[in-house]
């Protein structure tokens, strides 16, 4: 199957400080990849839709301004989480899809950001 | 609203059979997914289904009956390793994922 990379799988930052998350897509072009947020013991909340070359698609109640998504490439969608506070400590988790809007996703293995 | 409803925790023991519900109900249908997730690792495909009737993948095989908005994944002859979460998840209108909140499942020697 499709191979998502996801990296780094564990961040720790400082307060104010901005983290980056990469995700690619190893063997296939993705034209849509998606950022879930997973908090303990809840399900994947989707954070924004990104589309290769244009602008994301926020979800409400995601400020925009603090999390940032390019997708720049077909292969290549980042994140980045703009002066984290605690609050922001979860579990990131990125998605491509191969085809079409029925296509299957693949998940990349997730990034814990823990913002001390 | 759109909802999905399924089973926030159920114990089983190793060798026996498990079935996990899931109901919807959503602006349209284009499709649902099984996802299997272990504790602090990402998602993984276990079955899709846009028909009704029963898919069987090996040891795990998934129901779905659109008419009444449901949906089943059985797990047969469950091993330790199966310990997870498992999460349905519904494509609506515009082909967006609703996600359910997972069932827990705990596998007893």
């Amino acid at each position: 199957g499709a191979v998502v990379s996801q990296h780094p799988s564990w961040v720790i930052c400082k307060s104010g400080t901005s983290v980056k998350i990469e995700c690619r897509s190893l063997d296939f072009q993705a034209t849509t990849m998606f950022w879930y947020r997973q908090f303990p013991k809840q399900s994947l909340m989707l954070m924004a839709t990104s589309n290769e070359g244009s602008k994301a698609t926020y979800e409400q109640g995601v400020e925009k301004d603090k999390f940032l998504i390019n997708h720049a490439s077909l292969t290549l969608s980042t994140l980045t989480v703009t002066s984290a506070h605690p609050e922001d400590s979860s579990f990131y988790i990125c998605s491509a899809t191969t085809s079409g809007d029925t296509g299957e996703l693949f998940f990349g293995e997730g990034s814990r950001l823990t913002v001390l | 609203g759109q909802n999905i409803d399924q089973p926030t925790e159920m114990t089983a023991t190793e060798g026996a059979i498990v079935q996990i519900n899931c109901t919807y109900q959503t602006s349209g249908f284009n499709g649902l997914f099984w996802y299997q997730q272990h504790a602090g690792e990402a998602p993984t495909f276990l079955s899709y289904n846009v028909l009704d009737g029963l898919e069987e993948k090996g040891r795990f095989s998934s129901f779905l009956s659109r008419s009444k908005g449901y949906s089943y994944l059985l797990l047969k002859e469950l091993q330790m390793k199966d310990s997870a979460s498992y999460l349905c998840a519904v494509k609506d209108s515009n082909y967006q994922l609703i996600w359910g909140a997972g069932t827990k499942l705990i596998i007893k020697p």
